[in-house]
């Protein structure tokens, strides 16, 4: 069983539309992460989480600790957001991924 | 250098060869780490340094071990490639083990 779950595998959306990845982890964890992969196949790090909420431009990440859920949000989504979005929890000096979620975002 | 290197950017490798993936950072952070990248199984933690002198196992360590003589370097190594070690490598590194990485732009290893 993969310790980190994120919804949907896969979507497409149209310019300006608000996007919305799930990321549900069953492990006690120090700190959620939010990564983002382009086609070229970079990873940067958009949010570290361990309570509550942030933005950042477009992007909202918030965590429900108790119920062990993040979410991912991009408003106004555009068509440069397109990418693999990854969630990872940071438990003990362990790292978990979750499988990620592929955006495709059309003009 | 900027940031998070490694190098080569991709290698073709023949079984049972010896092969090093180097990561240098000048960020002078603490935590290093390498994982490497499956179609399906996403990212998972090969080795990781707390700091200088200290390294840990990671989810999928056989058949790789790794050094960090100083803060800079975390050379990652493979005595003796197997096929199933074909895989996009990338390290990573933070401050501490609770703040957020960055990324080198990966490795792509192909074992023959």
């Amino acid at each position: 069983k993969n310790e980190v779950e994120q919804s949907p595998q896969n979507l497409t959306a149209q310019e300006g539309e608000f996007i919305t990845i799930n990321c549900s982890y069953s492990v006690g964890i120090s700190a959620l992460h939010w990564l983002q992969q382009h086609p070229g196949g970079g990873i940067v790090s958009l949010f570290m989480l361990s309570s509550g909420k942030k933005k950042h431009g477009r992007l909202i990440a918030t965590i429900n600790i108790q119920e062990k859920h993040s979410s991912l949000h991009i408003t106004a989504s555009h068509p440069r957001d397109s990418a693999v979005y990854i969630c990872a929890v940071r438990f003990n000096n362990d790292m978990r991924f979750g499988a990620g979620t592929r955006l495709t975002v059309k003009p | 250098i900027a940031g998070i290197t490694q190098a080569p950017t991709s290698q073709i490798l023949a079984a049972g060869r010896r092969m090093t993936l180097r990561c240098t950072q000048d960020m002078r952070h603490n935590a290093m780490y390498w994982y490497r990248q499956d179609l399906g199984l996403g990212l998972r933690l090969i080795h990781y340094s707390n700091t200088a002198g200290t390294t840990g196992k990671g989810e999928v360590p056989d058949g790789y071990s790794v050094s960090r003589a100083n803060t800079d370097d975390f050379p990652l190594t493979l005595a003796s490639a197997v096929p199933s070690q074909t895989s996009v490598y990338f390290c990573a590194s933070s401050e501490d083990m609770n703040t957020e990485a960055f990324f080198g732009q990966g490795t792509r290893l192909t074992v023959v």
